[in-house]
C-alpha cells in the first residue's frame, strides 16, 4: 500500500528560527511530490511540486529537497515567521499520471511564537 | 478569478437528514475532486471526475454521491447522514491527470449529531 509519512507530527519555534520537516514515501514509481500549507480552517495551498528528476525547489523562504533514491523529501523553513504557523503536508503522485491516485500524508503541524 | 468555490462553509445535520455540499470551479479545468479529512488523518478522496458527465468512486465513496453535468460544478451529496460522516470536505480541481494546477476550496466543516 502506497504511504507517505511525516515527521515530526508537530512542531514548536521560536519567531526567526529555521526548521525542517521531513516527508519519507513508498511511493514507486512517482510522478510528483509536492508540500502543500494548510491555514486553519482553510484549504491546502501548494508550495512546491518536484518531479522524480528534481533535486530542490524553492518558494521565497521555504526549499523543498528530493531523494528519490531514499524516498525521503524534506522542506526546509528558513527566518520563520508567526505566519508560517499552520500544517505542511507531503503528497505523492504515482506515476500512473492520475490524479485521483495522490497519496497525502498526515501533515506536520508547525507553530512559530514569540 | 476566484478558484475552488465551497458552500456551506459550516453545517449542522441531525441523523439521518440529507444535504448537498456545492462546488464550482471558474478555472476551466477538467478534473474535480471531493475529500474528507478527519482530525489527525490525511485527505481521503471520495469521488472524482474526470469531465462533465463522468464520475468515478475514490476511496471512501459509501454514503455519497456525485453529479458533474457541467464542467464547472461538482455537488456532493449525502443522503443519510449518520455521526461517521462528521469531518471537513474539501473540494479541489486541476487542469491534468497529473495533477498539475492542484487546486483546493476553503472546505466545508460538517457535525452530524
Amino acid at each position: 500500500k502506497n504511504q507517505v509519512e511525516q515527521s515530526p507530527q508537530s512542531l514548536i519555534i521560536l519567531e526567526g528560527k529555521n526548521c525542517t520537516l521531513q516527508c519519507n514515501y513508498t511511493v514507486s514509481p512517482f510522478s510528483n511530490l509536492r508540500w502543500y500549507k494548510q491555514d486553519t480552517g482553510r484549504g491546502p495551498v501548494s508550495l512546491t511540486i518536484m518531479t522524480f528528476s528534481e533535486n530542490t525547489k524553492s518558494n521565497g523562504r521555504y526549499t523543498a529537497t528530493l531523494d528519490a533514491d531514499t524516498k525521503q523529501s524534506s522542506l526546509h523553513i528558513t527566518a520563520s515567521q508567526l505566519s508560517d504557523s499552520a500544517s505542511y503536508i507531503c503528497v505523492v503522485t504515482p506515476n500512473t499520471g492520475t490524479a485521483s491516485k495522490l497519496t497525502f500524508g498526515t501533515g506536520t503541524r508547525l507553530q512559530v511564537t514569540l | 478569478n476566484a478558484g475552488v468555490t465551497q458552500t456551506p462553509k459550516f453545517r449542522i445535520l441531525k441523523i439521518g437528514q440529507s444535504m448537498t455540499l456545492q462546488c464550482t470551479q471558474d478555472m476551466n479545468h477538467n478534473y474535480m475532486y471531493w475529500y474528507r479529512q478527519d482530525p489527525g488523518m490525511g485527505l481521503k478522496l471520495i469521488y472524482y471526475s474526470v469531465g462533465a458527465g463522468i464520475t468515478d468512486k475514490g476511496e471512501v465513496p459509501n454514503g455519497y454521491n456525485v453529479s458533474r453535468s457541467t464542467t464547472e460544478d461538482f455537488p456532493l451529496r449525502l443522503e443519510l447522514a449518520a455521526p461517521s460522516q462528521t469531518s471537513v470536505y474539501f473540494c479541489a480541481s486541476s487542469y491534468e491527470s497529473g495533477g498539475h494546477g492542484y487546486t483546493f476550496g476553503s472546505g466545508t466543516r460538517l457535525t452530524v449529531v
